[in-house]
């Protein structure tokens, strides 16, 4: 069984730009979630999808957004970029609604704003 | 809010030796609980979880975790530690009551010694 794949692993961005993150979850799994981990924050939620439907927002502006597809794959957008949006972003897959086992991450997106 | 606490940012252990990674967490019930590692410029491989039942858990590579209720503790250890185990461990969260919504800590980096 293939595993949560994130594209691109690598992207470089001019501030002011948009972005957008791809996350395609395991097979059979409904729920998709995104976290941000930077050297000073550490991992910090953004937001989850669980059947088409944002169900979870962590802090963040409304820059970031995100969304979800009928065959579950997710993306997020981070509009107007900031040289402090530089971050690995890695999404998760879970295949329940409610937190009753794990979640598989992906390998990031590492993303940086020059 | 959940919150979780790793107090040590950095670990070194001789290789053999034994390992505890301390987490603590904030929360009024009994949270599901995660020990993640991540390899440099990787995703989270899940070490191990707990969601009730025994206390002491065990997981992948040898490690193991034991959740004390009355300390809010869910201390992940190793009794003889390889070189490869080198990498940052991550303590996390999980309520139910917010999907799969994962709060972590700020991890704990373990260098290994020959």
């Amino acid at each position: 069984k293939a595993g949560v794949t994130q594209t691109p692993r690598y992207l470089i961005k001019t501030r002011g730009q948009q972005v957008t993150l791809s996350c395609s979850p395991i097979s059979g799994h409904r729920s998709v979630s995104w976290y941000q981990q930077t050297p000073g924050q550490g991992l910090q939620f953004l937001f989850e999808y669980f059947s088409e439907t944002q169900r979870n927002k962590g802090n963040f502006p409304g820059r970031f957004s995100g969304r979800q597809f009928s065959n579950s794959r997710s993306e997020m957008n981070v509009s107007t970029l900031e040289l402090g949006d530089s971050a690995l972003y890695l999404c998760a897959s879970s295949p329940a609604s409610t937190m009753n086992t794990e979640a598989f991450f992906g390998q990031g997106t590492r993303l940086t704003v020059v | 809010a959940q919150s979780v606490t790793q107090p040590d940012i950095h670990i070194t252990v001789s290789e053999g030796a034994s390992l505890e990674l301390r987490c603590n967490y904030s929360y009024g019930a009994t949270p599901y609980l995660f020990w993640y590692v991540q390899s440099p410029g990787q995703g989270l491989q899940l070490l191990l979880k707990y969601f009730s039942g025994d206390t002491l858990v065990q997981g992948i590579k040898g490690f193991e975790a034991e959740f004390k209720r009355s300390q809010s503790s869910f201390n992940l250890r190793k009794p003889s530690v390889h070189w490869s185990d080198a990498a940052e461990y991550f303590c996390a969260v999980g309520v139910k009551e917010y999907g799969n919504k994962l709060v972590f800590g700020a991890g704990t980096i373990l260098r290994v010694k020959s």
